[in-house]
């Protein structure tokens, strides 16, 4: 499974747009990739998926360059309820691989 | 359709007893994940399970620790023995069968073990 590197933690203002960029050089030709959102004492949210281009829905959008070596996920106008860690995952396009979570982005929103 | 249920919310145990964690699935999914997070760490995964089969439990100790996920009835995560590392809050998610679904997680199970 490709491996994914994302800052630590990020600050923002309420109405600000947040980008959070992750690296993912050895992904692999089938691999999509997936963000998910965790609010403490919760489970993980999926977000957004996408496999190459543009992505985009009521949430958020997901920019993916032609290499696929990094994503990055986009939040507009970000509030105060969007404090939470985000997680980038990639993964193969198959039924019976486990997803992996590394440790993820804090995003914590003043206002 | 009701999401994914976990329980109990919390459960206390002290060292040495058994520690039991139930995971209903939502509707209509066959696969079921458990994840272990400590504090201000992220998602450990832990085991991969299907009906009546463990696909990968590549994340799961190998001592004191099984999973299960019966033909009817919810999944279990069994803890045997606990210590106080145990302590943690244990996910459990599901997607529908096929390749590439998106995982659906539970509120999860708090252990803490005295």
């Amino acid at each position: 499974l490709a491996k994914t590197t994302q800052p630590i933690s990020m600050d923002s203002y309420e109405g600000q747009e947040v980008n959070i960029t992750c690296s993912h050089n050895n992904i692999a030709t089938n691999d999509y990739i997936t963000w998910y959102q965790q609010f403490p004492s919760q489970g993980p949210r999926f977000i957004i998926q996408g496999y190459k281009t543009k992505v985009t829905n009521e949430v958020a959008s997901l920019f993916i360059p032609a290499d696929r070596k990094s994503s990055t996920l986009s939040l507009p106008r970000v509030s105060l309820s969007d404090t939470a860690v985000y997680y980038c995952l990639v993964g193969p396009n198959q039924a019976g691989t486990a997803l992996i979570f590394g440790k993820g982005t804090t995003l914590s929103v003043s206002s | 359709n009701a999401g994914v249920m976990q329980n109990p919310r919390h459960l206390v145990r002290r060292r040495g007893q058994e520690a039991r964690l139930r995971c209903s699935p939502m509707k209509g999914h066959s696969h079921v994940y458990w994840y272990r997070q400590l504090p201000e760490e992220g998602l450990k995964f832990m085991v991969y399970l299907q009906k009546e089969n463990i696909i990968d439990e590549s994340g799961m100790p190998k001592e004191r620790f099984s999973a299960e996920f019966p033909k009817e009835g919810p999944s279990i995560l069994r803890i045997q023995q606990v210590v106080r590392g145990d302590s943690a809050a244990y996910f459990c998610a599901s997607s529908p069968p096929g390749p590439n679904e998106k995982l659906f997680f539970g509120s999860g199970t708090q252990l803490s073990v005295l």
